[in-house]
């Protein structure tokens, strides 16, 4: 059964730390990750693809190990608007996406 | 940049009755999908749409749920006979092609009373 599954959360952090959410899939057939950010009530909106050698995007890094079929994000200098839920998803090929349930993050003045 | 727009943005009907929610895709994208969300709970599949069919749908994605394309343009999803446990947001979302990623709607949420 095709599952990904995600630290539930939530973290609670203080503006400018650091936090990384993980993610593990149970498909090795899975291709493509990607991190999705989702404000509450909002629609999902695309924050990264994650490339097996890691891919940086300003201060965000995400990471992907396909032995051990996890994937990773890392938030640095957190800021208030970071606050949301954090989605890890897969798929392969032209699949239909595969989400979490999510890591929710609160950042804390 | 190009935007998945999605009508109505809530709509309130009457358990039994039949809704239709409507998606116009980002204009050169050729995979359309369904996804719902119900309230604290995960995105889940509905259905994909390429070339004019469906091309893989959920368990979910019963006789009572229709999916067409009837001008090109809208990408429409239809409930038949709605029930309660239809109350959900509902993302309607597209694609280029390959392993492009997935852009998606703002949503219409969905109440049954």
């Amino acid at each position: 059964r095709k599952e990904v599954e995600q630290d539930p959360g939530p973290f609670n952090v203080p503006e400018g730390a650091t936090v990384a959410f993980n993610c593990t899939y149970s498909n090795s057939a899975s291709q493509s990750f990607f991190w999705y950010r989702q404000d509450c009530r909002k629609e999902p909106k695309l924050l990264m693809s994650v490339y097996s050698s890691g891919n940086e995007d300003g201060r965000f890094t995400a990471q992907l190990n396909r032995a051990s079929q996890y994937i990773s994000l890392l938030i640095r200098d957190s800021k208030l608007s970071d606050s949301a839920t954090y989605l890890c998803v897969w798929n392969s090929g032209n699949t239909p996406l595969v989400f979490g349930k999510g890591t929710r993050l609160s950042v804390i003045a | 940049e190009p935007e998945v727009t999605q009508t109505p943005s809530h709509q309130v009907t009457q358990m039994g009755q039949e809704v239709i929610l409507r998606c116009v895709p980002i204009s050169n994208h050729l995979y359309f999908y369904w996804y719902r969300q119900i309230l604290g709970q995960k995105v889940e599949f509905l259905v994909s749409f390429y070339n004019n069919e469906i091309s893989e749908k959920s368990e979910i994605f019963d006789d009572q749920f229709s999916v067409e394309r009837p001008d090109g343009s809208n990408f429409t999803l239809k409930i038949r006979s709605t029930k309660l446990e239809d109350s959900a947001m509902y993302f309607c979302a597209t694609r280029w092609e390959g392993n492009q990623p997935q852009h998606f709607g703002d949503g219409t949420r969905l109440s049954i009373l």
